[in-house]
């Protein structure tokens, strides 16, 4: 079974609108971490926002935010007032355990385009 | 502060024929994985290295294999290169912070003819 799905293989949006990126998980754990990267086209995957399975409120960085909903087992990324730099992959990934080696496990990723 | 450095950047490979890849980590960094990723697809894990041994191995054939030196900096080699060994490898360091945030560098695009 996938750790990590999501389903939206693209989205368009456009300049200064809000858009959600969605992503479900699945762990047995009842300690993980949750991430979000954006990879441009140059390859880099770039750190955005974590979210802890013990923390109370949703993470935020930014213009990105992260909604939690623990019961449903999704982890969806906010980006407010989208910019053209934006568009881009992003991933979602969750690492099971604290502490340890830190092995997280990526999702197939959503391809984002924001255009003026 | 320099980030994670890879190199090559691109490389073009024929099939049977070893690479290696290599990669240093952030400043004050002492943990590195590699991931491979191909076209359309997320990060799929390979190895992790720390105190210059393999940590932990992710499900890939013992054509892939691994160092790290003492400076933390370290290779990925592949042997007998398939078709399908062309993707980005994508090497990660980390300090070990409670988070575990992955600092990638940006990678090195193999293509195997």
């Amino acid at each position: 079974a996938q750790k990590i799905t999501q389903t939206q293989p693209g989205m368009f949006v456009q300049e200064k609108e809000a858009v959600t990126l969605d992503c479900t998980y699945d762990t047995s754990d009842p300690s993980y971490g949750l991430f979000w990267y954006k990879q441009p086209s140059s390859g880099e995957m770039i750190f955005l926002i974590y979210q802890g399975s013990y923390d109370q409120q949703n993470a935020t960085e930014g213009r990105y935010s992260l909604n939690f909903q623990k019961a449903r087992k999704s982890a969806n990324l906010v980006i407010s007032a989208s910019q053209l730099g934006d568009s881009a992959m992003y991933f979602c990934a969750m690492r099971e355990g604290m502490g340890g080696s830190y092995i997280p496990t990526f999702g197939r990723g959503t391809s984002l385009i924001v255009h003026p | 502060d320099a980030g994670v450095t890879q190199s090559p950047t691109h490389l073009i490979k024929t099939r049977g024929q070893q690479v290696t890849l290599r990669c240093s980590p952030k400043s004050g960094h002492d943990t590195v994985s590699w991931y491979q990723q191909a076209l359309g697809q997320g990060p799929q894990f390979i190895f992790q290295y720390y105190e210059e041994e393999e940590r932990q191995r992710g499900n890939f054939p013992d054509r892939f294999s691994g160092h790290q030196f003492p400076n933390y900096s370290s290779e990925l080699n592949v042997n007998a290169l398939l078709l399908g060994d062309s993707a980005l490898y994508l090497c990660a360091s980390i300090y070990q912070t409670d988070t575990g945030e992955l600092f990638f560098g940006e990678g090195s695009r193999l293509t195997v003819l």
